[in-house]
């Protein structure tokens, strides 16, 4: 069956390092990946999303990477500040397309340091 | 704009009970969804709506119902309230335009 999950439960990093978050998808045919950031009490929210036509895409700070042969993608955030702490969820689409049906990993629960 | 609304945010119920979560959005989305979440899990889709009057199965359905009357509301039903229900329900909604899901604060339910 499908699943979608992150290799590391806990990622504890020195503010201002770059953080990389990674996680791993079973189904090949997935064709959008969404990754959200999830703080304490708070629902999900959208940080970057990737299509399968393309292996990587850039935003504010953040960087997610699709390695497609490996079913493979990450989360890259440049100088870790303590703002960016929280849990973060990849996500894959079920379907063809932006379906908003989504499968969830576990999360990695993002420690920064001060 | 409110964005996605959720009441109530905490809620207790007794094994049998029923209730409704509430759910609206002031974006005149189309997409509404709703998801639950378990202790250090990820979310898992119950049920989905792509607009008025048009509601289907997620993932983990069973034990729960949903309605879709207007754009706005898209309201989580649960008729026999189960221990295996205890979990944060979070309601969401897509915006057409940029794709991207737009998530409530959550509903935290605790069944005893």
């Amino acid at each position: 069956g499908e699943s979608v999950g992150l290799h590391l439960p806990t990622l504890s990093v020195q503010e201002g390092d770059n953080s990389i978050i990674n996680c791993a998808y079973s189904n090949s045919a997935s064709d959008y990946f969404i990754w959200y950031k999830q703080e304490s009490g708070k629902g999900p929210q959208f940080i970057i999303d990737i299509r399968s036509n393309m292996d990587k895409r850039q935003g504010q700070r953040v960087t997610v990477l699709l390695n497609k042969t490996v079913k493979h993608l990450s989360l890259q955030i440049a100088a870790t500040q303590p703002g960016d702490s929280a849990v973060y969820f990849c996500a894959e689409n079920i379907g063809s397309g932006n379906t908003g049906k989504l499968i969830f990993g576990q999360g990695t629960t993002l420690q920064v340091k001060p | 704009n409110a964005g996605v609304t959720q009441t109530p945010k905490f809620r207790i119920l007794k094994i049998g009970q029923s209730m409704t979560l509430q759910c609206a959005q002031d974006m005149n989305h189309n997409y509404m969804y709703w998801y639950r979440q378990d202790p250090g899990m990820g979310l898992k889709l119950i049920y989905y709506s792509v607009g008025a009057g048009i509601t289907d199965k997620g993932e983990v359905p069973n034990g729960y119902n949903v309605s879709r009357s207007t754009t706005e509301d898209f309201p989580l039903r649960l008729e026999l309230a189960a221990p295996s229900q205890t979990s944060v329900y979070f309601c969401a909604s897509k915006s057409s335009n940029t794709g991207e899901l737009f998530f409530g604060e959550g509903s935290r339910l605790t069944v005893l």
